[in-house]
């Protein structure tokens, strides 16, 4: 059974202040996935990335693949409030094109 | 990608009563997924509904609670049968287009039970 630890669980900042959200594994994924979901709706999908060590940049979002393909990082640059919401990380390879979702991180930016 | 809705997008049920989700795709798609999630928690699957073949329910859930229809390659629903509180929950069903592991979202439906 694959599993992503995804870390910190809940995260409370202020506006302007950076911060970086994990998604670690003990397994090989063969693309990794970042969503953010707003209270009253959908995941909506922010980045997929599919090469180790693969880096990738939306506006102040950096998202990294691990180069063994077992983790990943996102990374926000000065966070605004609009940013608040929870960030899943899930693990593609599976089975019938099964995701193996983390368990997500709750991020409050404070104005 | 791919444009889902869901309706209802929210209800309020009594125990032991039924109800019916729908999950519309505005293109063709051969996979679909339906999950539940907890307010604030991550996803659970519950079943993958794949055109053409019976729906694959995940461990934990089985076809007489949550039976799924697929007719046709935009469309299904998920049936949450003899429902208690313990079925509150968001439902969302999900595509995956392209086959390629990623996965685009309806808006999900907030199922309350008293």
């Amino acid at each position: 059974t694959q599993l992503l630890e995804q870390s910190p669980q809940f995260l409370s900042i202020q506006e302007g202040e950076n911060l970086t959200v994990y998604c670690n594994s003990s397994s090989v994924f063969s693309s990794l996935q970042w969503y953010r979901q707003e209270p009253g709706e959908g995941p909506v999908l922010l980045v997929t990335v599919v090469t180790g060590g693969e880096v990738k940049k939306l506006k102040r979002l950096t998202f990294q693949f691990g180069d063994a393909r077992k983790d990943s990082s996102l990374h926000i640059t000065a966070a605004q409030p609009g940013d608040t919401g929870l960030y899943l990380c899930a693990g593609g390879g599976g089975s019938n094109y099964k995701l193996t979702f983390g368990k997500g991180t709750l991020l409050t930016v404070n104005p | 990608s791919a444009v889902i809705s869901q309706k209802p997008s929210r209800d309020i049920c009594q125990r032991g009563t039924s109800l019916t989700i729908q999950c519309q795709v505005d293109s063709q798609v051969t996979m679909m997924f339906w999950y539940r999630q907890q307010p604030g928690q991550s996803l659970t699957l519950i079943a993958t509904a794949n055109q053409g073949s019976e729906a694959t329910y995940e461990s934990g859930f089985v076809i007489d609670k949550f039976p799924i229809s697929r007719p046709n390659l935009t469309f299904s629903t998920l049936t949450v049968s003899n429902m208690s509180p313990e079925d509150s929950s968001i439902y969302l069903c999900s595509v995956d287009p392209g086959g390629a592991d990623t996965q685009y979202f309806g808006p999900g439906t907030r199922l309350t039970v008293l």
